[in-house]
């Protein structure tokens, strides 16, 4: 089994509509982020967090929330979708001890029509 | 100017051959410098951690050169497999992670 889960994995939803990315992961790692990418710009970072209680935006949080429902899980929310939020979203997770290596999730593809 | 910059690419190489990618930062704070490696539609992974005194494995290469701020990485003998957009990625002292837009290779048979 993967270590770092994301679902949806496709998702099509339209203009307006509220949508959550959910996250787990059991690699017990403390911090976990949210990344998303587009062609030509590379990963941006949108959330991070370091432990349940710290929580952390990115350089492109707008439009964006998050929730850290327990260690192994980080969900992204989208209150009203918008066409230009169509993009690959990962999520990551790393520890100290790790050497700070970032961990994926497979990624999740969102459309918005 | 970009925290993190890279070769803007595509690389196309024939099998075989050596190929080198930059990358320039301008974070002077940064302290942990990685190369990932990204295939088409699916996330990235570790390749190698950058040290100062430069590191190897088996094929791959990379140097850091912390008065310039660069970070380099070199393929040996690029195989098919090989083919990805590689990705230069920085920590900073305050554990920010800032990953570059990446390098795109394609080794050619």
């Amino acid at each position: 089994d993967a270590d770092v889960t994301q679902t949806p994995r496709n998702r099509i939803t339209k203009t307006g509509k509220r949508i959550m990315l959910e996250c787990s992961q059991t690699k017990g790692h403390d911090r976990m982020y949210w990344y998303r990418q587009d062609p030509g710009l590379g990963l941006r970072l949108i959330y991070y967090s370091f432990d349940v209680k710290d929580i952390n935006k990115g350089e492109i949080s707008d439009g964006y929330s998050v929730s850290r429902q327990a260690q192994a899980k980080f969900s992204l929310s989208l209150e009203s979708a918008i066409p230009n939020q169509t993009a690959l979203y990962f999520c990551a997770t790393s520890d100290r001890t790790g050497g700070y290596e970032q961990y994926f999730g497979p990624g999740t593809r969102l459309t918005v029509t | 100017r970009k925290e993190v910059e890279q070769d803007p690419g595509p690389f196309n190489v024939p099998e075989g051959a050596t190929v080198a990618f930059n990358c320039t930062y301008s974070n002077s704070a940064s302290q942990s410098f990685f190369w990932y490696r990204q295939d088409c539609r699916k996330e990235p992974k570790l390749l190698m951690s950058v040290y100062s005194s430069g590191n190897e494995d088996g094929r791959f290469t990379a140097q850091l050169n912390r008065a310039s701020q660069y970070i380099s990485l070199l393929i040996r003998d690029s195989k098919l497999s090989d083919s990805a957009t590689y990705l230069c990625v920085l920590r900073t002292s305050y554990d920010k992670v800032i990953f570059g837009p990446g390098t795109s290779l394609s080794v050619i048979p």
